[in-house]
Protein backbone atom coordinates (compact mmCIF):
# COMPACT_ATOMS: atom_id res chain seq x y z
CA UNK A 1 0.00 0.00 0.00
CA UNK A 2 1.16 3.35 -0.76
CA UNK A 3 2.05 5.46 2.40
CA UNK A 4 1.22 9.12 3.45
CA UNK A 5 2.16 11.27 0.30
CA UNK A 6 3.04 14.63 0.96
CA UNK A 7 3.51 17.64 -1.69
CA UNK A 8 6.06 19.08 -2.55
CA UNK A 9 9.07 17.85 -0.75
CA UNK A 10 11.54 21.22 -0.55
CA UNK A 11 10.06 24.37 -1.07
CA UNK A 12 12.01 27.47 -0.48
CA UNK A 13 9.93 30.97 -0.71
CA UNK A 14 10.21 34.43 0.11
CA UNK A 15 8.45 35.97 2.82
CA UNK A 16 5.38 37.27 2.25
CA UNK A 17 4.47 34.68 0.14
CA UNK A 18 1.86 32.11 0.77
CA UNK A 19 2.94 28.07 1.13
CA UNK A 20 0.50 25.51 0.99
CA UNK A 21 1.33 22.25 2.06
CA UNK A 22 -0.31 18.99 0.92
CA UNK A 23 -0.96 15.58 1.59
CA UNK A 24 -2.71 12.39 0.78
CA UNK A 25 -3.47 10.18 3.83
CA UNK A 26 -3.05 6.01 3.52
CA UNK A 27 -6.73 5.27 1.89
CA UNK A 28 -9.59 4.27 4.37
CA UNK A 29 -7.55 6.36 7.16
CA UNK A 30 -9.75 8.24 9.31
CA UNK A 31 -7.07 10.52 11.05
CA UNK A 32 -4.73 12.94 9.84
CA UNK A 33 -2.78 14.89 11.89
CA UNK A 34 -0.15 17.72 11.01
CA UNK A 35 3.22 17.97 12.92
CA UNK A 36 6.00 20.74 12.50
CA UNK A 37 10.15 19.59 12.91
CA UNK A 38 12.57 22.20 14.54
CA UNK A 39 15.61 21.96 16.05
CA UNK A 40 14.45 24.13 18.72
CA UNK A 41 11.21 22.69 19.49
CA UNK A 42 11.27 19.46 18.57
CA UNK A 43 8.13 17.76 16.48
CA UNK A 44 4.88 19.09 17.49
CA UNK A 45 1.51 18.74 16.31
CA UNK A 46 -0.57 21.30 15.02
CA UNK A 47 -4.00 20.02 14.70
CA UNK A 48 -5.59 16.77 13.80
CA UNK A 49 -8.80 15.87 11.76
CA UNK A 50 -11.06 12.98 12.44
CA UNK A 51 -13.35 11.85 9.61
CA UNK A 52 -12.18 15.43 7.89
CA UNK A 53 -13.56 17.22 10.89
CA UNK A 54 -10.56 19.56 13.04
CA UNK A 55 -10.92 17.78 16.17
CA UNK A 56 -7.66 20.27 17.73
CA UNK A 57 -5.81 22.99 16.55
CA UNK A 58 -4.43 23.99 19.63
CA UNK A 59 -1.11 23.68 18.21
CA UNK A 60 -1.41 26.14 15.20
CA UNK A 61 1.03 28.50 16.13
CA UNK A 62 -1.06 32.07 14.69
CA UNK A 63 -3.71 32.96 12.61
CA UNK A 64 -1.40 33.00 9.46
CA UNK A 65 -1.65 29.04 9.75
CA UNK A 66 -5.15 27.16 8.51
CA UNK A 67 -5.26 23.60 7.58
CA UNK A 68 -8.84 22.10 5.82
CA UNK A 69 -9.59 18.95 5.06
CA UNK A 70 -12.13 19.05 2.40
CA UNK A 71 -12.36 14.98 1.86
CA UNK A 72 -10.71 11.75 3.48
CA UNK A 73 -8.13 11.82 0.80
CA UNK A 74 -6.29 15.18 0.61
CA UNK A 75 -5.40 17.95 3.42
CA UNK A 76 -3.91 21.24 2.93
CA UNK A 77 -1.82 23.40 5.21
CA UNK A 78 -1.48 26.92 4.57
CA UNK A 79 0.38 29.24 5.68
CA UNK A 80 -0.27 32.87 4.53
CA UNK A 81 2.11 35.36 4.64
CA UNK A 82 5.01 33.24 5.68
CA UNK A 83 7.59 34.42 7.74
CA UNK A 84 11.40 32.91 8.22
CA UNK A 85 10.57 31.23 11.25
CA UNK A 86 7.91 29.61 9.92
CA UNK A 87 10.88 27.32 8.29
CA UNK A 88 10.53 24.04 9.28
CA UNK A 89 9.62 20.65 8.15
CA UNK A 90 6.32 19.81 8.11
CA UNK A 91 4.76 15.98 8.46
CA UNK A 92 1.69 14.48 7.59
CA UNK A 93 0.58 11.54 9.29
CA UNK A 94 -2.23 9.46 9.62
CA UNK A 95 -4.07 6.17 11.31
CA UNK A 96 -6.98 4.12 11.34
CA UNK A 97 -8.91 4.03 14.58
CA UNK A 98 -10.16 0.42 14.54
CA UNK A 99 -6.35 -0.89 13.81
CA UNK A 100 -4.87 -2.85 16.61
CA UNK A 101 -3.06 0.43 18.87
CA UNK A 102 -4.24 2.76 16.09
CA UNK A 103 -1.00 3.02 15.04
CA UNK A 104 0.22 6.53 13.37
CA UNK A 105 1.82 6.43 9.90
CA UNK A 106 4.06 9.32 8.88
CA UNK A 107 4.58 10.74 5.95
CA UNK A 108 8.32 11.88 4.36
CA UNK A 109 7.95 15.78 5.33
CA UNK A 110 7.73 18.70 3.00
CA UNK A 111 11.05 20.92 4.07
CA UNK A 112 10.08 24.41 4.19
CA UNK A 113 12.78 26.93 3.62
CA UNK A 114 11.36 30.67 3.97
CA UNK A 115 13.92 33.62 3.09
CA UNK B 1 5.42 17.97 27.86
CA UNK B 2 6.37 14.35 27.36
CA UNK B 3 5.27 11.68 29.84
CA UNK B 4 9.00 9.35 29.44
CA UNK B 5 12.41 10.14 29.87
CA UNK B 6 15.27 8.54 27.94
CA UNK B 7 19.23 8.79 27.92
CA UNK B 8 19.84 11.48 25.40
CA UNK B 9 22.44 9.35 23.21
CA UNK B 10 23.62 5.86 23.21
CA UNK B 11 26.45 4.04 21.05
CA UNK B 12 26.35 0.42 19.78
CA UNK B 13 28.47 -1.85 17.86
CA UNK B 14 26.94 -2.98 14.97
CA UNK B 15 26.19 -6.91 15.22
CA UNK B 16 25.31 -6.66 18.29
CA UNK B 17 22.16 -5.76 20.26
CA UNK B 18 20.90 -2.67 21.06
CA UNK B 19 19.00 -1.97 24.01
CA UNK B 20 17.49 1.67 24.54
CA UNK B 21 15.77 2.66 27.80
CA UNK B 22 12.49 4.49 28.60
CA UNK B 23 10.96 5.63 31.79
CA UNK B 24 7.29 6.44 32.00
CA UNK B 25 6.48 6.14 36.16
CA UNK B 26 3.85 8.13 35.60
CA UNK B 27 2.47 5.88 33.36
CA UNK B 28 -1.88 5.29 33.31
CA UNK B 29 -3.36 2.03 33.51
CA UNK B 30 -5.06 2.64 29.80
CA UNK B 31 -1.61 4.29 28.22
CA UNK B 32 -0.06 2.49 25.75
CA UNK B 33 3.81 2.83 25.34
CA UNK B 34 4.71 3.16 21.96
CA UNK B 35 8.48 3.57 20.14
CA UNK B 36 9.21 5.35 16.80
CA UNK B 37 12.28 5.74 15.62
CA UNK B 38 13.46 8.73 12.90
CA UNK B 39 16.22 8.69 10.17
CA UNK B 40 18.03 11.86 9.39
CA UNK B 41 15.76 13.19 7.12
CA UNK B 42 13.28 11.08 6.89
CA UNK B 43 9.40 10.71 8.94
CA UNK B 44 8.72 9.06 11.84
CA UNK B 45 8.76 5.75 11.80
CA UNK B 46 6.71 3.41 13.58
CA UNK B 47 8.39 0.57 15.11
CA UNK B 48 6.01 -1.28 17.75
CA UNK B 49 4.18 -0.90 20.82
CA UNK B 50 2.34 -2.45 23.79
CA UNK B 51 0.55 -2.22 26.71
CA UNK B 52 2.16 -4.81 29.61
CA UNK B 53 3.00 -7.74 27.88
CA UNK B 54 6.51 -8.23 26.00
CA UNK B 55 6.08 -7.68 22.64
CA UNK B 56 7.88 -8.63 19.16
CA UNK B 57 7.54 -8.01 15.86
CA UNK B 58 10.46 -8.81 12.34
CA UNK B 59 11.91 -5.15 13.94
CA UNK B 60 12.07 -5.32 17.22
CA UNK B 61 11.08 -6.52 20.92
CA UNK B 62 9.86 -4.23 23.78
CA UNK B 63 10.49 -5.60 27.14
CA UNK B 64 7.84 -3.66 29.71
CA UNK B 65 8.66 -4.09 33.45
CA UNK B 66 6.02 -5.59 35.54
CA UNK B 67 5.13 -2.49 37.39
CA UNK B 68 4.90 -0.66 33.95
CA UNK B 69 7.08 2.44 34.93
CA UNK B 70 9.89 1.76 32.17
CA UNK B 71 10.67 -0.82 29.12
CA UNK B 72 13.16 -1.41 27.10
CA UNK B 73 13.24 -1.29 23.56
CA UNK B 74 15.86 -4.31 21.59
CA UNK B 75 17.28 -4.45 18.35
CA UNK B 76 18.89 -7.47 18.38
CA UNK B 77 21.13 -7.66 15.88
CA UNK B 78 21.98 -3.41 15.30
CA UNK B 79 23.09 -2.53 11.43
CA UNK B 80 24.34 1.06 10.26
CA UNK B 81 20.96 1.47 9.10
CA UNK B 82 19.63 1.38 12.41
CA UNK B 83 21.17 4.67 13.52
CA UNK B 84 18.58 6.89 14.51
CA UNK B 85 16.35 8.86 17.02
CA UNK B 86 14.31 6.83 18.99
CA UNK B 87 11.32 8.25 20.80
CA UNK B 88 9.46 6.25 23.24
CA UNK B 89 6.14 7.81 23.53
CA UNK B 90 2.59 6.82 26.00
CA UNK B 91 -0.47 7.35 24.52
CA UNK B 92 -3.90 5.73 24.85
CA UNK B 93 -4.48 4.75 21.40
CA UNK B 94 -8.50 6.21 20.96
CA UNK B 95 -9.28 8.62 23.52
CA UNK B 96 -9.67 12.06 21.45
CA UNK B 97 -6.65 14.33 22.42
CA UNK B 98 -4.93 11.58 24.77
CA UNK B 99 -4.55 9.75 21.89
CA UNK B 100 -1.86 11.82 20.07
CA UNK B 101 1.81 11.03 19.62
CA UNK B 102 3.59 13.83 21.81
CA UNK B 103 7.57 13.44 20.84
CA UNK B 104 10.23 14.18 23.20
CA UNK B 105 13.73 14.24 23.14
CA UNK B 106 14.45 10.05 22.23
CA UNK B 107 17.50 8.96 22.23
CA UNK B 108 20.14 9.19 19.08
CA UNK B 109 21.67 5.75 18.33
CA UNK B 110 24.62 5.28 17.35
CA UNK B 111 25.87 2.49 15.88
CA UNK B 112 29.26 1.95 15.14
CA UNK B 113 31.34 -0.51 12.52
Amino acid sequence: DAGVIQSPRHEVTEMGQEVTLRCKPISGHDYLFWYRQTMMRGLELLIYFNNNVPIDDSGMPEDRFSAKMPNASFSTLKIQPSEPRDSAVYFCASSFRRHSGNTIYFGEGSWLTVV
Amino acid sequence: DAKTTQPPSMDCAEGRAANLPCNHSTISGNEYVYWYRQIHSQGPQYIIHGLKNNETNEMASLIITEDRKSSTLILPHATLRDTAVYYCIVRVPLEGSQGNLIFGKGTKLSVKP
